[in-house]
């Protein structure tokens, strides 16, 4: 069974603080996403990645940065965080080619 | 431009009335399409794909490459259908990636 683990449930911080959110999947996929789901506004594409060091920015770049070091971790930075990132945050890893996704559990971040 | 659209943000039926979410894409080539559903405080999860042609917990999904649909139905609402669906389209990306592209999402709810 494919198991993407968020490091967080929820996370509060303050404005102008550098958060990080972290995701771990076990089935040795090559890409990995990272999501902001808002109501009425679906899931929308932050960064992805399709191999270790490789990043690509999605649809909503601004504000945030990703890393991955190794191939099972992915994961969001928020610079400097503000009350418009309060949101969920999910991360999905899949296989190359035409295969589904595979989601963590969600981090709800709230900035206040 | 690769898009899904999900025109009913809400979608409410009574129990044992028939179910049709509507999902509408924009693809150039041909397109891998999903359903993700996402019950309340669990992880968004696959429904079903079009290539598979199954049926899921009662759920069918026929691509119409005429109309550039892949809508979901069933015959039969239950109240554990009540639910956030997600259409999604796999769009091509770099390092011969794909990436799931979403729609808006429709929160259906089965009244007892």
């Amino acid at each position: 069974d494919v198991k993407v683990t968020q490091s967080s449930r929820y996370l509060v911080k303050r404005t102008g603080e550098k958060v990080f959110l972290e995701c771990v999947q076990d089935m040795d996929h090559e890409n990995m996403f990272w999501y902001r789901q808002d109501p009425g506004l679906g899931l929308r594409l932050i960064y992805f990645s399709y191999d270790v060091k490789m990043k690509e920015k999605g649809d909503i770049p601004e504000g945030y940065s990703v890393s991955r070091e190794k191939k099972e971790r992915f994961s969001l930075i928020l610079e400097s965080a503000s009350t418009n990132q309060t949101s969920m945050y999910l991360c999905a890893s899949k296989t190359t080619g035409y295969t589904e996704a595979f989601f963590g559990q969600g981090t709800r971040l709230t900035v206040v | 431009a690769q898009r899904v659209t999900q025109p009913e943000k809400l979608l409410s039926v009574f129990k044992g009335a028939p179910v049709e979410l509507k999902c509408n894409y924009s693809y150039s080539g041909s397109p891998e399409l999903f359903w993700y559903v996402q019950y309340s405080r669990q992880r968004l999860q696959l429904l079903l794909r079009h290539i598979s042609r199954e049926s899921i917990k009662g759920f069918t999904a026929d691509l119409n490459k005429g109309e550039t649909s892949f809508h979901l139905k069933k015959p039969f609402a239950q109240e554990e259908d009540s639910a956030m669906y997600y259409c999604a389209l796999n769009r091509g990306a770099s390092g011969g990636s794909y990436i799931p592209t979403f729609g808006r999402g429709t929160s259906l709810i089965v009244h007892p």
